[in-house]
């Protein structure tokens, strides 16, 4: 099956600092890359998504980018806020029928943690 | 629109006992799926319903089962908990038409098995 390994596992920086987090996937057939932000005491929450026909994709200070050609994606936060402190995790689904339906495989999770 | 909702927050078990989990999706989203989170072993798929039908289904014993009603609200059940059950228990909805449809989690039911 799937496996995603995610790194690094923590990762401290300065306020206004990038931060980027990594993660490679094994099953070459997946297509669907969403990154969650979790904060203490609740669930995990969508900050962006790509889809395999796009090789990178941004929203304000968050960007993702995906290598198909090496089944890696990455996470780049930048000017980083104290308020992006959470925990963060990627994700890849085959994006196809049959065993594939609801099924999100996550990477163990980033710890981000930004001082003020 | 309101989120995923899941009842209760928390529960305390013991061992061998059974527990039932609920959550309803948001409005007009027709899949539901759960998964457990620990420490350990992190996020973890368990099942996915959509239309009252378990589509999918992850590597789990079969102490682990759930089902879908007609209004979409999804429960699942845990028999014969055993400690390492412990775990947060999360669910999250989508519309169901598409594999590639982003899930939207709810704040998830926190179980201690004593």
């Amino acid at each position: 099956g799937e496996n995603v390994e995610q790194h690094p596992s923590t990762l401290s920086v300065q306020e206004g600092d990038s931060a980027v987090i990594k993660c490679t996937y094994s099953d070459s057939a997946s297509n669907y890359f969403p990154w969650y932000k979790q904060e203490l005491g609740k669930g995990p929450q969508l900050i962006i998504d790509i889809r395999s026909n796009v090789g990178e994709k941004k929203d304000q200070r968050i960007a993702v980018t995906l290598n198909k050609t090496a089944k890696h994606f990455s996470l780049h936060i930048t000017e980083t806020q104290p308020e992006d402190s959470a925990v963060y995790f990627c994700a890849a689904s085959r994006g196809e029928g049959g065993t594939s339906y609801g099924k999100l495989t996550f990477g163990q999770g980033t710890i981000l943690t930004v001082h003020p | 629109k309101a989120g995923v909702t899941q009842t209760p927050r928390y529960l305390i078990k013991t061992r061998g006992q059974q527990v039932t989990l609920s959550c309803s999706p948001i409005s007009g989203h027709r899949s539901v799926s759960w998964y457990q989170q620990t420490p350990g072993q992190g996020l973890q798929f368990l099942f996915e319903y959509f239309s009252e039908t378990q589509r999918n289904k992850g590597n789990f014993p079969g102490r682990f089962s759930g089902r879908q009603f007609s209004n979409s609200r999804s429960e699942m059940n845990v028999s014969t908990l055993e400690l390492g059950d412990s775990a947060l228990y999360l669910c999250a909805s989508s519309l169901g038409g598409q594999v590639r449809e982003t899930q939207y989690f709810g704040p998830g039911t926190r179980l201690l098995v004593l």
